[in-house]
C-alpha cells in the first residue's frame, strides 16, 4: 500500500516563482493536513482539510494556499516563493475529524534561492 | 497557542543503557501521540495515549500520559542502535480536525 504519496520529493525554486506541491492518499481518509518542518522548530501546521470541500488555516498559513481537489488529493501552492519558505513539507491524513493517528508522506524538500 | 516542550533535545548514549524523554505542557490535551522519524522519511506513529495516568508498552518502549493530561514520557529500556532516530510528541486539543501540536523533538543516538 502506498499510503500518502507526495510529489515532488525535491525542488529548487528562485524567489518569486510559484509552485504546487501534490499529495494523494489511498486510505479513504477524510482529513488531510500540510505541515512544514524546520530545524529547531518541529512540525508546524500550515493548512488542514477536515473533509472533502473544506479547508482551514493552521498555525503558519501566510504565503500558502491549498486545494482539496477530491477526497484523495490535497495540494499546497506557493504563489510567490520566498527564502523563508525553504523547508521540508509533509502531507498527512487521518481517518476522520476526530483525533486519529496521522499517516505522513515522506516529504518534499524545497529550497528557495 | 498550545506548546509542547520536549527534553532533552539531543541524547547520545551507549547500547544497553536506559533513557527517558519528556514532553511537557501547561495545556491539557485530549490525547497525546508519540512518533518516530528517520532521516528522509515522514514521522511514523508509535503510540497514542488518551486517559490520564495511562501507561502503554511497546516492546522495550514504555509510554506514560500524566494524570492531568499535560505531560508524557517515553522510557526506553536497554537501548539498541536501531532505536536511533528523532522522537516527536504531539498533542491533540480534541474535538475537531485541527491538526496536532508537535514538540520540537528529541534526537536520539544509540552508539554500539
Amino acid at each position: 500500500n502506498a499510503g500518502v504519496t507526495q510529489t515532488p520529493k525535491f525542488q529548487v525554486l528562485k524567489t518569486g516563482q510559484s509552485m504546487t506541491l501534490q499529495c494523494a492518499q489511498d486510505m479513504n481518509h477524510n482529513s488531510m493536513y500540510w505541515y512544514r518542518q524546520d530545524p529547531g522548530m518541529g512540525l508546524r501546521l500550515i493548512y488542514y482539510s477536515a473533509s472533502e470541500g473544506t479547508t482551514d488555516k493552521g498555525e503558519v498559513p501566510n504565503g500558502y494556499n491549498v486545494s482539496r481537489l477530491n477526497k484523495r488529493e490535497f495540494s499546497l501552492r506557493l504563489e510567490s516563493a520566498a527564502p523563508s519558505q525553504t523547508s521540508v513539507y509533509f502531507c498527512a491524513s487521518s481517518e476522520s475529524n476526530r483525533v486519529q493517528p496521522q499517516h505522513f508522506g515522506d516529504g518534499t524538500r524545497l529550497s528557495i534561492l | 497557542t498550545q506548546l509542547l516542550e520536549q527534553s532533552p533535545q539531543f541524547l547520545s548514549i551507549q547500547e544497553g543503557e536506559n533513557l527517558t524523554v519528556y514532553c511537557n505542557s501547561s495545556s491539557v490535551f485530549s490525547s497525546l501521540q508519540w512518533y518516530r522519524q528517520e532521516p528522509g522519511e515522514g514521522p511514523v506513529l508509535l503510540v497514542t495515549v488518551v486517559t490520564g495516568g495511562e501507561v502503554k508498552k511497546l516492546k522495550r518502549l514504555t509510554f506514560q500520559f500524566g494524570d492531568a493530561r499535560k505531560d508524557s514520557s517515553l522510557h526506553i529500556t536497554a537501548a539498541q542502535p536501531g532505536d536511533t532516530g528523532l522522537y516527536l510528541c504531539a498533542g491533540a486539543s480534541g474535538g475537531g480536525a485541527d491538526g496536532l501540536t508537535f514538540g520540537k523533538g528529541t534526537h536520539l543516538i544509540i552508539q554500539p
